[in-house]
């Protein structure tokens, strides 16, 4: 398996919501990162899990909380997001921090 | 703030030329990454250099590597019109220990092969 799964594809979500990006990766990779894209823009980093430790918060709203429960999962739990926060959000994998990363297809957030 | 700056901002170009893709960036690095970008869904890795390398190639890909101008070029040889995407390069720093994984992208280049 070669692949970045994140689930779901769209969101569409309430200010006042609670939910959660799930991503998934079986390639032994013990580095996972959460991006944020907005359109025609680089992906900006948001988060960075070395062997299941948060090591890198790149001062993103507490509104964003990301979880590792194991070395295969990475979550993004969102709750009381801004209309400003619709992006493409994109899991990243790779075999240590700063090596060649495998991305996922993305969730298209929109929040109304 | 972004670490690496693109040129051009994007290219147009016929089916068989090459396509020249520019990178700089501004503070020590680790390695420099190339990735791909169709349709504004997910990145492929392309091709990954380290500081400590001038060139590198794979398929028709082959970049170089400057430090001492802080530079990287893509060339695409042979481009084809499935080539077209958007391009980013990234650096990851040489800051040691966990800054490795501070990935930064370029603004990006958009090319377009025509068939």
């Amino acid at each position: 398996d070669t692949e970045v799964t994140q689930t779901p594809k769209h969101l569409v979500m309430g200010m006042t919501n609670k939910k959660s990006l799930k991503c998934e990766q079986h390639m032994g990779h013990r580095a996972m990162y959460w991006y944020k894209q907005k359109a025609k823009k680089p992906p900006e980093l948001m988060f960075v899990y070395s062997y299941e430790k948060l090591s890198i918060n790149e001062s993103v709203p507490s509104r964003f909380s990301p979880e590792c429960p194991n070395s295969s999962l990475l979550n993004l739990h969102l709750h009381a997001l801004q209309p400003e926060d619709s992006a493409l959000y994109l899991c990243a994998s790779s075999p240590r921090e700063g090596q060649g990363y495998t991305f996922g297809s993305g969730t298209r957030l929109t929040v109304v | 703030s972004q670490q690496g700056e693109e040129d051009p901002q994007a290219l147009s170009i016929q089916e068989g030329e090459n396509a020249t893709m520019n990178c700089s960036y501004k503070t020590s690095i680790n390695n420099l990454q190339w990735y791909r970008q169709n349709s504004g869904r997910g990145l492929v890795h392309l091709i990954l250099i380290r500081s400590n390398e001038r060139e590198k190639h794979s398929g028709r890909l082959r970049v170089t590597l400057d430090t001492s101008k802080k530079s990287s070029s893509l060339l695409i040889t042979a481009s084809r019109a499935a080539d077209t995407a958007s391009y980013f390069c990234a650096t990851a720093p040489n800051a040691g220990g966990t800054s490795y994984g501070k990935l930064t992208f370029g603004q990006g280049t958009i090319l377009t092969v025509h068939p």
